[in-house]
């Protein structure tokens, strides 16, 4: 079965600096999707960034950029420049083709504070 | 511009007890899914329909039943609610195909069981 690991419940980063959130997957398929996605204290989940297993470049969204390692089935997420409104739960997803559809299986999720 | 909308956002039940949790998406997505979130342990997958007429069990579906009574609509039932139950319940719609798609999440519902 497939799972997502993410080793860091917690993050701590001064603002304006640089954090790295770890996620790690296990899978035997070799075209699937990975995201993720953040939950403000609002609880809502917002799309953070997508990445195509098919793709060699790594995705980038404005401050947040992915390492993307398919060998070694890791998908880190970078934080350029940290900003107060970054204080979230992050999530990181993979998904994957069935044949009566496509699901999302998500990691147990990082909590990132920024410092002023 | 409501894109998926679930009520309630909060209900308390006791042991026993049903309730129906309704989910509406206005966005024509095929797919949906309903999500628990516990501390700790993430998202974690109940049902889904990959369209309307179609539904299968998650990673965690005893306990609970659910509907596509439409395209828009996805339901989930508690038939007896248990404690274990308590939870952040999330219904997601979803575009495209091949796993391409971004999920697009309601606000959560917070079901507690006593």
């Amino acid at each position: 079965a497939q799972t997502v690991t993410q080793s860091q419940p917690e993050m701590s980063v001064q603002e304006a600096e640089t954090v790295t959130l770890s996620c790690t997957y296990d899978t035997s398929e070799s075209d699937y999707y990975l995201f993720w996605y953040k939950q403000p204290p609002s609880r809502q989940m917002i799309l953070v960034i997508r990445q195509e297993a098919y793709k060699q470049q790594n995705a980038t969204e404005n401050r947040f950029s992915v390492n993307f390692q398919k060998a070694a089935k890791s998908f880190s997420l970078k934080i350029s420049d940290s900003q107060l409104g970054d204080a979230a739960m992050y999530f990181c997803a993979y998904s994957y083709y069935m044949e009566y559809g496509n699901k999302l299986v998500f990691g147990a999720g990082t909590i990132l504070r920024v410092k002023s | 511009n409501a894109g998926v909308t679930q009520t309630p956002k909060f209900q308390v039940l006791k042991t026993g007890q049903s309730m129906t949790l309704q989910c509406a998406q206005d966005m024509n997505h095929n797919s949906m899914y309903w999500y628990r979130q516990d501390p700790g342990m993430g998202l974690r997958l109940i049902y889904y329909s990959a369209s309307e007429g179609t539904t299968d069990k998650g990673e965690v579906p005893n306990g609970y039943n659910v509907s596509r009574l439409n395209k828009r609509e996805f339901s989930l039932r508690l038939e007896s609610a248990a404690p274990s139950q308590t939870s952040v319940y999330f219904c997601a719609s979803r575009s495209g195909q091949l796993g391409t798609g971004e999920l697009f999440f309601g606000e959560g519902s917070r079901l507690t069981v006593l």
